[in-house]
């Protein structure tokens, strides 16, 4: 069974940092690419980055280009995504989904709230 | 970057009844391996989302056959047959043709 479970959110200040982590299980994670996508609270979906395999190729949503670094180990089967230079615009729940023939597994997310 | 509008923003429908969703992209989503990466996916209330159909018209595992997908090039559209009482939620459209991945804004399905 393809399992996606996110970790890393928490409250953090403008300006500060978050390490959000994504283990996967269930499938040849090294075979996939890899996307986040946050949603701010009572809003819609927004794709913020996508990894391919091998790291290759790697985007970002515009907003969050430059504070924004996406990462993978596959050899522990691990999403990252480092956040830095937190804004309150990036306040959302964030997940990973798995990327096949569309983003087809998604886990269950993890809120990020960024307020002083 | 591509935008995808959606409509109607909510549908309230009878249950048994039919159910449609518009998406229309700004520009056109064939990509140059002549794939189209349009795709739909269901957000329960309080639930991630899940996906329901890809390219278009593809049925992803264990998803009803009551929902549909079909389209081309830059207009697409989701079908329910007879909506059931765990289809309310909320639906989008994604396009994953070019970079950034673009969703449309979402439409509400509710029981009238």
């Amino acid at each position: 069974e393809v399992q996606l479970v996110e970790s890393g959110g928490g409250l953090v200040q403008p300006g500060g940092s978050l390490r959000l982590s994504c283990a996967a299980s269930g499938f040849t994670f090294s075979s996939y690419g890899m996307n986040w996508v946050r949603q701010a609270p009572g809003k819609g979906l927004e794709w913020v980055s996508f990894i391919g395999i091998s790291s290759t190729p790697i985007s970002y949503v515009d907003s969050v280009k430059g504070r924004f670094t996406i990462s993978r180990d596959d050899a522990n089967n691990s999403l990252y995504l480092q956040m830095n230079s937190l804004r309150a615009e990036d306040t959302a729940v964030y997940y990973c989904a798995r990327e096949s023939v569309a983003s087809d597994y998604w886990g269950q997310g993890t809120l990020v709230t960024v307020s002083s | 970057d591509i935008v995808m509008t959606q409509t109607p923003l909510s549908s309230p429908v009878t249950l048994g009844q039919p159910a449609s969703i518009s998406c229309r992209s700004s520009q056109s989503l064939v990509h140059t391996d002549g794939n189209t990466y349009l795709s739909w996916l269901q957000q329960r209330p309080g639930q991630p989302p899940r996906l329901l159909i890809y390219q278009i018209s593809n049925r992803f595992s264990g998803v009803p056959d009551r929902f549909s997908g079909s389209g081309a090039g830059t207009d697409f559209t989701l079908k329910i047959s007879r909506v059931e009482a765990e289809d309310v939620g909320v639906y989008y459209c994604l396009q994953a043709t070019q970079f950034p991945l673009t969703f449309g804004g979402g439409t509400k399905v509710e029981i009238k």
